[in-house]
Formats: structure tokens, C-alpha cells, sequence
């Protein structure tokens, strides 16, 4: 395993429900990431964390609600989704880098989230 | 778009076959990481190379840069029916601090 974990694996809702995703990391890692992942479209970068702070908001409608407490967790509250946001919901972390030393992201192994 | 775009999108060898994949991407880079995901998972990390590298080798596994073509290419030699999976080059573009992933290569080795 990666070292990171998400709950639930699996997940399905209707449309006026509200749920939360979570991720813990237990490698160190000061960076969190989600991403959404749709049949036959590339991995879609929603959110950043750095140190606890949002330092990216991939234009992501308001209806994801991102929450970083500490380093280590990372939580993605959904309220009245769509059925076009049925997904997988990826979670990574890293260490923080830039430019040629930005570093590799572990991955945990997704919530897959259908929406009714 | 940064997006870059893998070549081919799906590839079906024998075991001990070698598999080669492209990645080409349009503007210029910090660094190139190439990932795996098998089926419905989350992605794991394989090999990073940096902007002034050109080559690096991880076990069965041989990257090559070239950034004058914008292009990048996962080798795997003596290829394992286990090495079945999508394979996904992963950007760093100058001047921005994520990754921007292509769309992927599908592998499928036959025992």
C-alpha cells in the first residue's frame, strides 16, 4: 500500500444528499491533493493543500467543499451533486516542491462515487 | 491546454515482449513523472525524470526525455502478464506548481 487511505471506497447518493469523503496520510507529507477521475477523460486536478492552506481551487463548482484540519486529513463534503459527478475520487499527498524538484505523489485507491 | 497526450492509447503484447509508450506534451516542463493504475485504483509512482535529464532507468523500466521534440517515452522490457495496466505521463510546467496528466496508454500483456 501507498501509505495513503481513503473512506469509503464506495459510495452512492442521490442528488439532494449530503456525504463526506476522507483521506489520512501516514507518510510525513505537508501537500494533499483531490482529483477527479470520469471515464475516458484525464485525471482532473480539484483541490491543493500545502501545510493546511488551499493554495488551489481548480475552478470546482461550490457544491465540493474541501476541509484540510491538519497535515494529515483531508475531507471532500458533497451536497446536491449531479449525476455527471459520478466519479473516482483520488486523494494524494506529497512532500511540497517546485519547479524540477516538484516531487512524486503517492496516491490511496479511491472512492468510487455514483450519483443517483 | 498542458495536457500532454500518450501514444498509443492501448497496446496488447505477449509476456516477454517489451512495451513501449509515448507521451508528447506541448509547452515546456520542470520535470516528467510517469504513473500506473490498474484497474479502478489509485495511481502509483514509477520514475521521475528531470527537465536536464535525458534518461533514467528503474529495474525493467527505461524513460527517456527529449524536450526539443517535447516528448517523453515509458520503456518495459521483458514484459509480466502483471504489468497489465494504464500507464499516465504526469507534467510539470514551467511557471506552475502541480502535475497535469495525460490521457494514458492502456497495456494488456497475454500470458
Amino acid at each position: 500500500e501507498t501509505g495513503v487511505t481513503q473512506t469509503p471506497r464506495h459510495l452512492v447518493m442521490g442528488m439532494t444528499n449530503k456525504k463526506s469523503l476522507k483521506c489520512e496520510q501516514h507518510l510525513g507529507h505537508n501537500a494533499m491533493y483531490w482529483y477527479k477521475q470520469s471515464a475516458k477523460k484525464p485525471l482532473e486536478l480539484m483541490f491543493v493543500y500545502n501545510f493546511k492552506e488551499q493554495t488551489e481551487n481548480n475552478s470546482v463548482p461550490s457544491r465540493f467543499s474541501p476541509e484540510c484540519p491538519n497535515s494529515s486529513h483531508l475531507f471532500l463534503h458533497l451536497h446536491t451533486l449531479q449525476p455527471e459527478d459520478s466519479a473516482l475520487y483520488l486523494c494524494a499527498s506529497s512532500h511540497p516542491g517546485s519547479g524540477v524538484n516538484y516531487n512524486e505523489q503517492f496516491f490511496g485507491p479511491g472512492t468510487r462515487l455514483t450519483v443517483l | 491546454s498542458q495536457q500532454g497526450e500518450e501514444d498509443p492509447q492501448a497496446l496488447s503484447i505477449q509476456e516477454g515482449e517489451n512495451a513501449t509508450m509515448n507521451c508528447s506534451y506541448k509547452t515546456s516542463i520542470n520535470n516528467l513523472q510517469w504513473y500506473r493504475q490498474n484497474s479502478g485504483r489509485g495511481l502509483v509512482h514509477l520514475i521521475l525524470i528531470r527537465s536536464n535529464e535525458r534518461e533514467k532507468h528503474s529495474g525493467r523500466l527505461r524513460v527517456t526525455l527529449d524536450t526539443s521534440k517535447k516528448s517523453s517515452s515509458l520503456l518495459i522490457t521483458a514484459s509480466r502478464a502483471a504489468d497489465t495496466a494504464s500507464y499516465f505521463c504526469a507534467t510539470v510546467h514551467t511557471g506552475f506548481q502541480k502535475l497535469v496528466f495525460g490521457t494514458g496508454t492502456r497495456l494488456l500483456v497475454s500470458p
